[in-house]
Parts: C-alpha cells; structure tokens; sequence
C-alpha cells in the first residue's frame, strides 16, 4: 500500500475552509483514498473516500489531483468540533495509519 | 441501527493476567479488523478476520495474541499474559464487504492498562 504524507499540524478560523493536503506520489491504479478522522480518544471517524473524481458528501468533499499522486480534504465551513487529527490513507486491501494531521479550529 | 460496538471500553488488569476484549461489526458486516494505538501514535493494524476465518495476522505478535470471529457472537481479541507493553488502545473495525473501495467503520475502542 502506498505511503502517504501529510503536514502534522494545521489550524483554521471558525466558519473558514479547512483545507487538508495529502501527497501519495506511489499510489496504485487500484487504491483508494480515504480520509478518517479521530477527536481525542475516540474511534477513527470515516469522512469520505474516492478512485479518480472528486467526491462530496455532507461532511466533506475530497478533491484528487488528475495524476491521482496528491488530495485534498476540504471541510467547507470549519466549526470548533472539527478539531481532530485527521488521517488520510491509500489503500489497496489494508489501511495504515500514519500520524495524521492535527487540525485545531479557532473561534 | 447500531455502529461497531466493543466492550469492555476500559480494562485494567496486572501483569501475567488475560484480556479478553469483544468487538460486535456492524450488522450485517462480516469483515473485521483490529488494530492497536499506543499514546500520540497512529493506529497499527494487527489481524483481518471473516467470519470464522482469519485471512490476515500480518500485524499480530507472534506471542500472547490471537483472534477468532466465530459464526455466532462478537470477534474476541484475546491476550494472554499481559505485560505493561500491552497498555493500549485496541480498536476493532467492520466492513460490508473486503476489497478496494470499502470503508471501514471504528468502534469507540478499549483501553487496555496493565498495573
């Protein structure tokens, strides 16, 4: 499975865009990318996951670049409970959890 | 409609005990995966089980560990003689179906201290 990097902290203003980056520079023409997040010592949360185009969903939306090496998870308007570690992984049959990025939202 | 459920969500026990920890998938899912989160790291995947088969323990130590998702009931995570090490904690996961393309769903966790 391929490995991905994300920057290990972020914050953004409440009501802004959260924007997440992902680099997956050796993904697979088979593996997905999810997104999950984890607030503190809960269970990992799924966001939202794609192959090729952008995604959407209530929560999120996950924008792919076209040569797939690269993402970004965008939450649209941030609120303090978006505060959590946030993971992105790519995976073919397993996932593996790097250390995430840590998005703390500001009032 | 009730998310993955794992019991107990705290677990002390002293060294040379056991720990049994119990996942319940979602319903209808009958893929499941666990996982182990020492403090201020990501998780780390131990075992992939089907129902009554494990299909992956790449993850799993090679002592004191062992997983089984019977037919009937919950999938059971059992470590025998717990050594301090072992103090984490251990997530369980659920999916509909195995392959590219399928999210897996978290229980809230069970955290594992050894006195």
């Amino acid at each position: 499975d391929a490995k991905t990097t994300q920057p290990p902290s972020m914050d953004c203003a409440e009501g802004r865009a959260a924007n997440l980056p992902c680099n997956h520079s050796t993904i697979s023409g088979n593996e997905y990318v999810y997104w999950y997040r984890q607030i503190h010592s809960q269970g990992p949360q799924y966001i939202i996951h794609g192959l090729k185009n952008n995604e959407t969903n209530e929560m999120a939306s996950l924008i792919i670049t076209e040569d797939r090496k690269s993402s970004t998870l965008i939450l649209p308007h941030a609120t303090l409970r978006d505060t959590a570690v946030y993971y992105c992984i790519v995976s073919g049959n397993q996932f593996y959890f790097g250390t995430g990025t840590s998005l703390t939202v500001i009032p | 409609n009730a998310g993955v459920m794992q019991n107990p969500r705290h677990l002390v026990r002293r060294r040379g005990q056991e720990a049994r920890l119990r996942c319940s998938p979602v319903k209808g899912h009958s893929h499941v995966y666990w996982y182990r989160q020492l403090p201020e790291e990501g998780l780390k995947f131990m075992v992939y089980l089907q129902k009554e088969n494990i299909i992956d323990e790449s993850g799993m130590p090679k002592e004191r560990f062992s997983a089984e998702f019977p037919k009937e009931g919950p999938s059971i995570l059992r470590i025998q003689q717990v050594v301090r090490g072992d103090s984490a904690a251990y997530f369980c996961a659920s999916s509909l179906n195995k392959g590219a393309g399928q999210p897996q769903h978290f229980g809230d966790g069970t955290r594992l201290s050894i006195l």
